[in-house]
């Protein structure tokens, strides 16, 4: 069956543009994260999703990142002026049901941002 | 606040050896610790977990020893094969949610033939 999917596979914008990243979850997946992975580095939680409660914003590192989700299908994860640092890869998850991720929660394959 | 750690960057094994990559985390509160294995440009992917109640877990050719005294856990792959070739990453779970982690920098594993 098919896994999560994210589009585009690679972003490459300039500094100040705004980007708008998707994620595709598994179908009948009620949780949904998004992570940030600098170079070399582990993951940053960034927001979760579970059906339709308030997402947890807590992670998002500035208000030029927002995410939303359309019930409990695609999401986007919006970065507004790009900067230098915003490069990195971001990934998103799903599980079919919240709490604590692990065997049951499955990764795409990210989106590769490049800010020039 | 809680921070993990990885001993090494870069372990290189000889194929058909015993891989071991360790891991340090700094709150003792955390209770759920994960592996991961990422490929180049792929996501990450589950290998093993460990609850704070036991101290060893074995999988398929994969062990996770969990130390809580010195707040330490390792995994451990046995007879290593071209394609355990990643970077694996550990994560605990932080003790303010049940759903967010915090993950190490990773270690690269090569696997020489």
């Amino acid at each position: 069956g098919a896994g999560v999917s994210q589009s585009p596979s690679n972003k490459v914008t300039e500094k100040g543009k705004d980007v708008e990243l998707r994620c595709d979850p598994i179908s009948g997946h009620t949780a949904l994260y998004w992570y940030r992975q600098r170079l070399g580095q582990g993951l940053e939680f960034l927001i979760y999703f579970q059906g339709n409660s308030a997402p947890d914003k807590s992670g998002l590192p500035s208000d030029r990142f927002s995410a939303e989700r359309t019930g409990e299908s695609v999401s986007t994860l919006t970065i507004q002026r790009t900067q230098q640092e915003d490069s990195a890869v971001y990934l998103c998850a799903s599980s079919l049901r919240g709490a604590t991720p692990g065997p049951e929660q499955y990764f795409g394959p990210g989106t590769r941002l490049t800010v020039t | 606040g809680e921070s993990v750690g990885l001993h090494l960057p870069t372990l290189s094994v000889q194929e058909g050896d015993n891989s071991i990559i360790n891991c340090a985390y700094s709150n003792s509160a955390s209770d759920y610790f994960i592996w991961y294995k990422q490929e180049s440009g792929k996501g990450p992917q589950f290998i093993i977990d460990i609850r704070s109640n036991m101290d060893k877990r074995q999988g398929q050719r994969v062990t996770v020893l969990l130390n809580k005294t010195v707040k330490h856990l390792s995994l451990q792959i046995a007879a290593t094969q071209p394609g355990d070739s990643a970077v694996y990453f550990c994560a605990a779970r932080t003790t303010d949610s049940s759903y967010k982690l915090i993950f190490g920098s990773g270690t690269r594993l090569l696997v020489r033939p």
